[in-house]
């Protein structure tokens, strides 16, 4: 198993571009979410999924819109993207919901120019 | 408002020592617990985990200490080694409302040979 994968690993956008992050799992896991990481913050989430064309908010949505088609991919769009959101973007999954394991994928470092 | 407080913000111990990190949180319905290690360049992975109806678990060389009534838990890391230089986090989550765990700001373990 790859596990969750995130891609691209680097990305820098100028303020008012458009791009997709890409997230995938082959585990079959039902329970796929987004985070945010900015240096003294933690991870922050941003938006989750408890299975395919299941979405809902987190923490912090602003900025950014995801939808689920299938079970192993989770896209988390930025549509008009601003240097607010230069970060490092991490994708997790796991089983369920209730299912306390997360797994992290190795994340997206965006930087917003 | 953070609702995970976290400290120290770095840390640094001699290799054989105890390398401990505190956390404390707001929200008395948290009722799980996790510490996450987060290698440079890497996502986040699970290291061990607690719930609110003990007081202490451990696995090998970390230990977490759990203080319900002053809303505190900590990581202590016996035995300190190289290896375990890097960022860690604490986290919490109301399981009942979905696995959306809120985390601390981070600590950076740094352990000297």
């Amino acid at each position: 198993n790859a596990g969750v994968t995130q891609t691209p690993k680097f990305q820098v956008l100028k303020t008012g571009q458009s791009m997709t992050l890409q997230c995938a799992q082959d585990m079959n896991h039902e329970y796929m979410s987004w985070y945010r990481q900015d240096p003294g913050m933690g991870l922050r989430l941003i938006h989750y999924s408890v299975g395919a064309g299941i979405t809902d908010q987190g923490e912090v949505p602003n900025g950014y819109n995801v939808s689920r088609s299938t079970t192993e991919d989770f896209p988390l769009r930025l549509l008009s993207a601003a240097p607010s959101q230069t970060s490092v973007y991490f994708c997790a999954s796991s089983y369920n919901e209730g299912t306390y394991e997360q797994y992290f994928g190795p994340g997206t470092r965006l930087t917003v120019t | 408002q953070q609702q995970v407080k976290q400290s120290p913000q770095s840390l640094i111990v001699q290799k054989g020592g105890i390398s401990i990190i505190n956390c404390a949180y707001e929200n008395t319905a948290f009722d799980y617990f996790p510490w996450y290690q987060q290698f440079p360049g890497k996502g986040p992975a699970l290291l061990i985990a607690i719930r609110p109806d003990v007081s202490e678990k451990k696995e090998g060389r970390f230990t977490i200490s759990f203080n319900k009534s002053a809303k505190q838990f900590s990581l202590h890391i016996m035995d300190s080694q190289p290896g375990d230089s890097a960022t860690y986090f604490c986290a919490a989550t109301i399981m009942e409302y979905g696995n959306k765990l809120v985390f601390g700001a981070g600590t950076i373990l740094r352990v000297k040979s």
